[in-house]
């Protein structure tokens, strides 16, 4: 298996909803990443997990809250949303360096 | 301020032809640079890497190359195939680890032409 999978694929959610983002792979990966990508615009990195561990939060808004639960799924929490939120959500993972930096089709995430 | 630069926002190619692809960095950490093809609606695809410690890394029609001094690098891709068409995006990190996430320029819409 050679594929980061997530799920679901689209997501239209309120903004007082709470859902969830879902991210598996199973490449034994020990580095797993968040991104945000918005039309026209390169991905932009929101959190890393390096062992499980939280490494890097790039100053985001507490209304995305990640969580990763083993070593082979990636969640990322979402609650209270804004419509300017609504972007393309990428999760991607790694072995050690760059070695198999591999990228998950996204969710596409729309904030009504 | 962008770290990673990516000047061309589109570029047409006739099929058969080579394409460069060009990418300028100002973040002198920066060591590992990685180019990614993505079709709408899709997550980036990995093609290519290079390290710091070359100046050219090839794989099948694509070819990579890195000018240091100038922090610069470019993709070239022969020949086109009309399946090239794609949005391509130049990424690069510092500290040699991928931990510390990949920074994206803006990317650059190949188009090959029959």
């Amino acid at each position: 298996d050679t594929e980061v999978t997530q799920t679901p694929k689209h997501l239209v959610m309120g903004m007082t909803n709470k859902k969830s983002l879902k991210c598996e792979q199973h490449m034994g990966h020990r580095a797993m990443y968040w991104y945000k990508q918005k039309a026209k615009k390169p991905p932009e990195l929101m959190f890393v997990y390096s062992y499980e561990k939280l490494s890097i939060n790039e100053s985001v808004p507490s209304r995305f809250s990640p969580e990763c639960p083993n070593s082979s799924l990636l969640n990322l929490h979402l609650h209270a949303l804004q419509p300017e939120d609504s972007a393309l959500y990428l999760c991607a993972s790694s072995q050690s360096g760059f070695e198999g930096y591999t990228f998950g089709s996204g969710t596409r995430l729309t904030v009504v | 301020d962008q770290q990673v630069k990516q000047n061309s926002p589109s570029l047409s190619v006739q099929e058969g032809r080579i394409s460069i692809l060009n990418c300028d960095y100002t973040n002198s950490m920066f060591d590992y640079f990685l180019w990614y093809k993505k079709y709408p609606a899709e997550g980036p695809t990995f093609l290519i890497s290079i390290s710091s410690i070359k100046d050219k890394n090839e794989d099948g029609r694509f070819t990579v190359f890195l000018n240091k001094s100038a922090k610069h690098l470019s993709l070239h891709i022969v020949p086109s195939q009309p399946g090239d068409s794609a949005v391509y995006f130049c990424a690069a990190s510092a500290n040699g680890g991928g931990a510390d996430g990949l920074t994206f320029g803006k990317g650059t819409h190949l188009i090959i032409q029959p």
